[in-house]
């Protein structure tokens, strides 16, 4: 079965200093990767979606960035934080071609201060 | 682009119905989802619509219309555990792309 790994599941860091949440995702090959962020109380926004190692699409312009090095480990990261970074991140994955529901991690709560 | 509108919360009573509606315009159509998501949990899969009509599954059903860029989450015999927010999301507008309503918080009261 296939399953989904984010780390951490909490992070509280400085503003200016550098970010790295990592995704991996387990028991299957070629799936799209997405990176979302939540900020209190709002909807799920965008960040990054891949359909492909190498392949990264941004959806919103800002200070945060996206690899994904190998098919099944899809990377968020940031030289300098800003405060309002702050959020849940959300790495989720779907199937390629099939109905793209998506598989969601547990989560990682940021606070930036 | 993709635009997705849903009420910000709403309140049921135990027991009733409720039904909570999702309008959309996209640049592009390939289906439309709905999620539940507990404060401070990740979302979870409720239903998938991609042809017009009604999916039922057990206690929630899903409805939905392409011309009218409307669907509609129905939940039945509430539960106090069904308080979360319900998130309206659309695929389109670009390659396997999914779009995320701001959600709906439901609250349950006894």
């Amino acid at each position: 079965s296939q399953t989904i790994h984010q780390w951490p599941a909490t992070l509280v860091q400085p503003v200016g200093s550098p970010l790295s949440l990592e995704c991996t995702v387990e028991g299957t090959s070629n799936p799209n990767l997405y990176w979302y962020r939540q900020a209190a109380g709002r909807g799920l926004q965008l960040l990054f979606y891949s359909v492909g190692i190498g392949q990264i699409s941004s959806e919103v312009p800002q200070n945060l960035s996206a690899s994904r090095p190998q098919d099944r480990q899809f990377i968020l990261s940031s030289k300098k934080l800003l405060l309002s970074d702050s959020g849940f991140y959300l790495c989720a994955w779907s199937e390629a071609g099939i109905d793209e529901k998506l598989f969601f991690g547990s989560g990682t709560q940021l606070s930036v201060l | 682009g993709q635009n997705i509108d849903q009420p910000t919360e709403m309140t049921a009573t135990e027991g009733a119905i409720v039904q909570i509606n999702c309008t959309y315009q996209t640049s592009g159509f390939n289906g439309l989802f709905w999620y539940q998501q507990h404060a401070g949990e990740a979302p979870t899969f409720l239903s998938y619509n991609v042809l017009d009509g009604l999916e039922e599954k057990g206690r929630f059903s899903s409805f939905l219309s392409r011309s009218k860029g409307y669907s509609y989450l129905l939940l039945k015999e509430l539960q106090m555990k069904d308080s979360a927010s319900y998130l309206c999301a659309v695929i389109g507008g670009g390659y396997q792309k999914v779009t995320f309503g701001t959600g709906t918080k439901l609250q349950v009261i006894p």
